[in-house]
Parts: C-alpha cells; sequence; structure tokens
C-alpha cells in the first residue's frame, strides 16, 4: 500500500536554527509531492508542491524541498526558520495514475521555533 | 465564499447516535474531498466528488460512512451508529479541477467527538 512517512514528530529548534524535515514514501509509479502546513488556529495551506522538473522547488516563506526520486524523498528545508513557523508541517503525495489529487499524507511534524 | 467552510466546527456525540458534518466548498470549485484526522495520525483520504461523475468512495472506512454532494456543491459527511473510534477531525477540501495539478483549499475541519 502506497505511504508517506515522516521522520520526525516533534522538533524544536531555536530562531535563526537550519531545518530540514524528512519525508519519504512509498510507491513505484510517479507521483506528485507536496508540503502542507498548519498554523495554530489555522486552515492546512499548501505551503510547496512538486510536480516535475527541476527537482528543487520553493515555496512561500523562504521553504524549499529537494525531490530525489532514487531516495523516494522529498525533504523539506528552511535555512533560518522564526519563530513564525512554529506550526505542523505535512508531506503529502499523489499517484498521478489515480487522474487526480487522491493526496496521501504523512503522520505530520510538529516545529516549535523559540526565540 | 471567501474559503471552504465547514459546520458544525465542533460536536461532541454519543455511542450509536448518527452525525451529519457540512462542507461548503469555494464557490466554482468543481472538485471536493473529505479527509480524516484521527489523533496522532496523518490526513486519511475519505470521498471525493467530480462533478456529477461518480464519487470515489474507496476511503470510506465502513458502510456506516456516507456521503453526498447536492447540486455540486454543498456536501454532507454523514456517520451511522458512530463509534468511539470515529472520534477525528474531519476536514474537507475543494479544487477547481479534478487534475492532478489543482491544489486542494482545505477548510477548517469539524473536530468530532464520540463519547
Amino acid at each position: 500500500a502506497q505511504s508517506v512517512s515522516q521522520h520526525n514528530h516533534h522538533v524544536i529548534l531555536s530562531e535563526a536554527a537550519s531545518l530540514e524535515l524528512g519525508c519519504n514514501y512509498s510507491y513505484g509509479g510517479t507521483v506528485n509531492l507536496f508540503w502542507y502546513v498548519q498554523y495554530p488556529g489555522q486552515h492546512l495551506q499548501l505551503l510547496l508542491k512538486y510536480f516535475s522538473g527541476d527537482p528543487l522547488v520553493k515555496g512561500i516563506k523562504g521553504f524549499e524541498a529537494e525531490f530525489i526520486k532514487s531516495k523516494f524523498s522529498f525533504n523539506l528545508r528552511k535555512p533560518s526558520v522564526q519563530w513564525s513557523d512554529t506550526a505542523e508541517y505535512f508531506c503529502a503525495v499523489a499517484p498521478i495514475s489515480g487522474g487526480y489529487n487522491k493526496l496521501i499524507f504523512g503522520a505530520g511534524t510538529r516545529l516549535a521555533v523559540h526565540p | 465564499g471567501a474559503g471552504v467552510s465547514q459546520s458544525p466546527s465542533n460536536k461532541v456525540t454519543e455511542k450509536g447516535k448518527d452525525v451529519e458534518l457540512r462542507c461548503d466548498p469555494i464557490s466554482g470549485h468543481t472538485a471536493l474531498y473529505w479527509y480524516r484526522q484521527s489523533l496522532g495520525q496523518g490526513l486519511e483520504f475519505l470521498i471525493y466528488f467530480q462533478g456529477n461523475s461518480a464519487p470515489d468512495k474507496s476511503g470510506l472506512p465502513s458502510d456506516r460512512f456516507s456521503a453526498e454532494r447536492t447540486g455540486g456543491s454543498v456536501s454532507t459527511l454523514t456517520i451511522q451508529r458512530t463509534q468511539q473510534e470515529d472520534s477525528a477531525v474531519y476536514l474537507c477540501a475543494s479544487s477547481s479541477g479534478s487534475g492532478v495539478g489543482n491544489e486542494q483549499f482545505f477548510g477548517p475541519g469539524t473536530r468530532l467527538t464520540v463519547l
């Protein structure tokens, strides 16, 4: 069965620290890849996505993610986090064979950034 | 409307009762999705509607779960004879089309607690 694994359930950082959140998926076919973020008290929103082309994609608020096909990974990075990045982050994949974005989510990573 | 809305925001019910959860998608969005987020887990796909096409119900966990979408807009997720394991946050999302390139916009969710 298709699945998405996020390696860290909780991450605590100080402001200005670098961030990398791991995401691996299990699916042999072609997928679209997403990172969603949920800030406290807010809706889930799209942070960035990868469909094709340059495997390094940039999203909002200085986030980026790199798709490494050979490793089935799509790790999220930010060089310097801010207190406002405190949120829960979800990695998701959508097999394109399904014809639509039937998203398969990871369990999420809660990030707490301390001033 | 400006975004996806869901009602109620919170629902507490007793085991064995039926519940209805409502989703109002963004105006003009033809695709609508329901997901469930159980404690400590990622979002789990439940059902997908696209226009007048037959819905993809492959994610519904049991025959106690059903959903409909009237007039291609509002959707209702019904859970019959609720069980404690149904306690979760139920999220609705909509997108402007069904293709894999269409971003899903999420609502605030309905937190269901089954006592």
